[in-house]
């Protein structure tokens, strides 16, 4: 069965640190993994796909297969970072949402 | 573009009557929408995915004729929650897509209180 686990509810870094938030996963075919970002009383928007391989707003998600994870990563976090974010994984035909994690980038 | 609205942002209903909730794409056709809940301190859950013109596939566990999806047109999907009850209370979201589920345009969401 497909499951998204980010193990981490609530994140917080200071400003110019190193951020992580943790992504796992267990799907048994080939997986699609998506971050999600949804920032203060703004609407769900896609903030980066694997397959892409790209950079957004300075985050990076490499997925490592072996490990099942798809930990999305920045060096140097900004407050504007401040938001949900959320894993996501591609089943059949829908996609599966991880709880979040909830990044707060302290000044 | 690629903007989906939804209406009402936020109702409040009493417990045993009926709420509308319209997702709407607004400068693009969906052949898909998808309608999601999220429970407090939950993933986002997925109840139905639906194609214009046809019957909406619900997820296990959701009641088909609790939750009624009709998906008329290209730009419009409504969610009904019938005879709702307090444990319906919920943040209901939907999302659109031109085809397959890979980008998906998400609403601003639906916060349902019943009372």
């Amino acid at each position: 069965a497909q499951r998204v686990t980010q193990p981490e509810k609530l994140l917080s870094v200071f400003k110019g640190a190193p951020v992580e938030l943790k992504c796992n996963y267990s799907y048994s075919g080939s997986p699609e993994l998506f971050w999600y970002v949804q920032y203060s009383r703004q609407r769900l928007q896609l903030l980066l796909r694997h397959i892409s391989r790209e950079s957004i707003k300075g985050f990076t998600a490499d997925l490592n297969k072996g490990e099942t994870s798809f930990h999305l990563k920045k060096p140097f976090a900004q407050e504007e970072d401040s938001a949900m974010y959320y894993c996501a994984l591609t089943g059949a035909n829908n996609l599966f949402f991880g709880t979040g994690t909830r990044l707060t980038v302290i000044p | 573009g690629a903007v989906v609205s939804q209406h009402p942002s936020r109702v409040i209903c009493k417990s045993g009557t009926s709420v509308k909730i319209e997702c709407r794409s607004l400068d693009f056709q969906a052949t898909t929408m998808f309608w999601y809940r999220q429970f407090p301190k939950k993933s986002l859950m997925l109840m139905a995915t639906s194609n214009e013109g046809s019957k909406a596939t619900y997820e296990q566990g959701v009641e088909k004729d609790k939750f009624l999806i009709n998906h008329a047109s290209l730009t419009l999907s409504t969610l009904t929650v019938t005879s709702a009850h307090p444990e319906d209370s919920s943040f209901y979201i939907c999302s659109a897509t031109t085809g397959g589920p890979y980008e998906q345009y998400f609403g601003p969401g639906t916060r349902l209180t019943v009372t």
